[in-house]
């Protein structure tokens, strides 16, 4: 699978969109992107995965550029509660997730 | 998406024993996977665990070390063997859901066993 490069860390003020970069220059036509998040102790959440297209659900949005090579994870409003780590997969169906670093975010008051 | 419990939810140990973490899914899955995910680290995938068959193990775990059950669609367990402290982690177990209107999987994780051996 394509490795990922993700910021380690960023800050969002609260009530602001975040917007968390993703690099995924060696994506192949069937990788999707995926993103989940994990909140300090917890098991990691599932936020959202994308193809092609871009795509919208109730915790976020993906906006995947046209030749695939990056994304963008969106919070429309972050809360504090969205203070977590947040990583980006590349995966062909089938495979494992691989789980790299992350981005570090911290909501700020 | 699936509601994974694991049981315990964290535990001390002495070093030289077992622990048997439990994982129960609220619907029937074929894949469930185990994790390891060391202090400040990212996850690890330790083994695949398929109904019916024997788990697989990624390079790096052994069955020896990590011994896997399962019994059902719904259950398995991950059995900790002869402890370190260098086994001090969290152990998460996860399930894989196909989306029928994506056409993709979706793994979905369990909270997490916290493990410290002393």
């Amino acid at each position: 699978d394509a490795k990922t490069t993700q910021p380690t860390s960023m800050d969002c003020a609260e009530g602001r969109a975040a917007n968390l970069p993703c690099n995924h220059s060696t994506i192949s036509g069937n990788e999707y992107v995926y993103w989940y998040r994990q909140i300090h102790s917890q098991g990691p959440q599932y936020i959202i995965h994308g193809l092609k297209n871009n795509e919208t659900n109730e915790m976020a949005s993906l906006i995947i550029t046209e030749d695939r090579k990056s994304s963008t994870l969106i919070l429309p409003h972050a809360t504090l509660r969205d203070t977590a780590v947040y990583y980006c997969i590349v995966r062909v169906a089938g495979n494992q997730f691989y789980f790299g670093t992350g981005t570090s975010l911290t909501v700020i008051p | 998406s699936a509601v994974i419990s694991q049981k315990p939810s964290r535990d001390i140990c002495q070093r030289g024993t077992s622990l048997t973490i439990q994982c129960q899914v609220d619907s029937q899955v074929t894949m469930m996977f185990w994790y390891r995910q060391q202090p400040g680290q990212s996850l690890t995938l330790i083994a695949t665990a398929n109904q019916g068959s024997e788990a697989t193990y990624e390079s790096g775990f052994v069955i020896d070390k990590f011994p896997i059950s399962r019994p059902n669609l719904t259950f398995s367990t991950l059995t900790v063997s002869n402890m370190s402290p260098e086994d001090s982690s969290i152990y998460l177990c996860s399930v894989e859901q196909y989306g029928w209107e994506k056409g993709q999987e979706t793994q979905y994780f369990g909270p997490g066993t916290r493990l410290l051996v002393l």
